[in-house]
């Protein structure tokens, strides 16, 4: 049982565009999330996070989003620029008991084109 | 170095060998992990520890082994491999208080 799903494998935008990555989750223990980005050969870097207790968390180009009624956060990425190319991951954490556990998406593989 | 270290960071086994991937952190994180990579899968975590001496078992455990002697270093074993688990292994810590993981390098496996 998936319980955070990245259901587009791979997305594609022209520079200076915006990027628009998607995330569902299921289980709603979880109260923190976070963006994970992963370049070829290299271990996956932290971008952003938010809480459940927020609905938008910005840091320069990149913009979180979550709809807790929903289950649904999303990243966005304006403007689009080449080196944003790589696999993004969404996380999420629920707070006490195991709450030292990431749980993963899939990856969306984002190719951002000159 | 300061940060996580992954080693060897390519591996080629044959079926049925012994192999150990290592991970050394130098921040004296208290939680630990190992995830494993592969295509349609996104990463699944195998083992973690919160401390010296205390692991737990994650998602995908079956066929690993894990020890935590020592805060820093936290590595993974494959008793007998399979292709199975030709895969890449991230290794990433954690420090009290905190959500976010630090991953290292990567280890790419092949078992043939």
């Amino acid at each position: 049982d998936q319980q955070v799903k990245q259901n587009s494998p791979s997305l594609s935008v022209q520079e200076g565009r915006i990027s628009i990555l998607n995330c569902d989750y299921t289980n709603s223990m979880f109260d923190y999330f976070l963006w994970y980005k992963k370049y070829p050969a290299e271990g996956p870097t932290f971008l952003i996070s938010i809480s459940s207790i927020k609905d938008k968390n910005e840091d320069g180009r990149f913009t979180v989003f979550l709809n807790k009624s929903a289950k649904h956060l999303s990243l966005h990425i304006v403007p689009s620029q080449p080196g944003d190319s790589a696999v993004y991951f969404c996380a999420a954490s629920a707070s006490g008991g195991s709450n030292y556990k990431l749980t993963f998406g899939k990856g969306t593989l984002l190719t951002v084109n000159p | 170095d300061a940060g996580i270290t992954q080693s060897p960071r390519y591996k080629i086994t044959e079926t049925g060998r012994q192999v150990t991937l290592m991970c050394h952190q130098t921040w004296s994180h208290s939680y630990m992990f190992w995830y494993r990579q592969d295509l349609g899968h996104g990463l699944r975590l195998i083992y973690y520890s919160a401390a010296a001496d205390i692991t737990d078992k994650g998602e995908v455990p079956d066929g690993y082994v894990v020890s935590r002697s020592k805060t820093e270093n936290f590595p993974l074993t494959l008793e007998s491999a399979t292709r199975s688990q030709t895969s890449v292994y991230f290794c990433a810590s954690r420090n009290q208080g905190d959500y976010g993981y630090t991953f290292g390098s990567g280890t790419r496996l092949t078992v043939v």
